[in-house]
């Protein structure tokens, strides 16, 4: 199984600055990476996928870079409804996983 | 609009079964791989098991295998979880998520159904 292991664990960002957030695979993923966003309540949304392409609908101050087993995922100026929490998703084999995810809170 | 909805779950005593329906509607149900993923409340997201658009393959989480069963009935345009032997490290919300067409992510997913397994 490839682990997928998310850093940090919380990230405290005023409204306005900028947040970047990382994802580790414990083997190559290539490009098989996905990022989610979930609010409280809520089921996941697709933010990215193959590491970099964002979904339909999902504003620009979002943009996800990496390969491999290093990826990163970048919120420039964050508005109020970012502050949720961001999870990363592998699909290179048969065994989808997710990272434990990285909440985003505000400062 | 694309939309799923899970239905089924429910409080189940540890060694009993349950069924979780998913009904899907606003695209071909027919075209798209499916998958259940879970979620211990205020945990993470655990991906649980994963059905192809006819029916005929499956994978499942260790932790599941043997014990559920996915399945879908592309006429009525649902996807099923059949749960078995459950447990208590059963509980979660339970996801019926679908497979984007261009790849192994999840571009939709639907609002989910609460499973508790206690005694």
């Amino acid at each position: 199984e490839i682990v997928m292991t998310q850093s940090p664990a919380t990230l405290s960002v005023s409204p306005g600055e900028g947040a970047t957030l990382s994802c580790r695979a414990s083997q190559s993923v290539s490009s098989t990476l996905a990022w989610y966003q979930q609010k409280p309540g809520q089921p996941p949304r697709l933010l990215i996928y193959d590491a970099s392409t964002r979904a339909t609908g999902i504003p620009a101050r979002f943009s996800g870079s990496g390969s491999g087993t290093e990826f990163t995922l970048t919120i420039s100026s964050l508005q109020s409804e970012d502050f949720a929490v961001y999870y990363c998703q592998q699909y290179n084999n048969w065994h989808w996983t997710f990272g434990q995810g990285t909440k985003v809170e505000i400062k | 609009e694309v939309q799923l909805v899970e239905s089924g779950g429910d409080l189940v005593q540890p060694g009993g079964s349950l069924r979780l329906s998913c009904a899907a509607s606003g695209f071909t149900f027919s075209n798209y791989w499916m998958h259940w993923v879970r979620q211990v409340p205020g945990k993470g997201l655990v991906w649980v098991s994963r059905l192809n658009s006819d029916g005929s393959s499956t994978n499942y989480a260790d932790s599941v295998k043997g014990r559920f069963t996915i399945s879908r009935d592309n006429a009525k345009n649902t996807l099923y979880l059949q749960m078995n032997s459950l447990r208590a490290e059963d509980t979660a919300v339970y996801y019926c998520a679908r497979r984007h067409a261009a790849g192994g992510f999840f571009d939709c997913w639907g609002q989910g159904t609460l499973v508790t397994v206690s005694s």
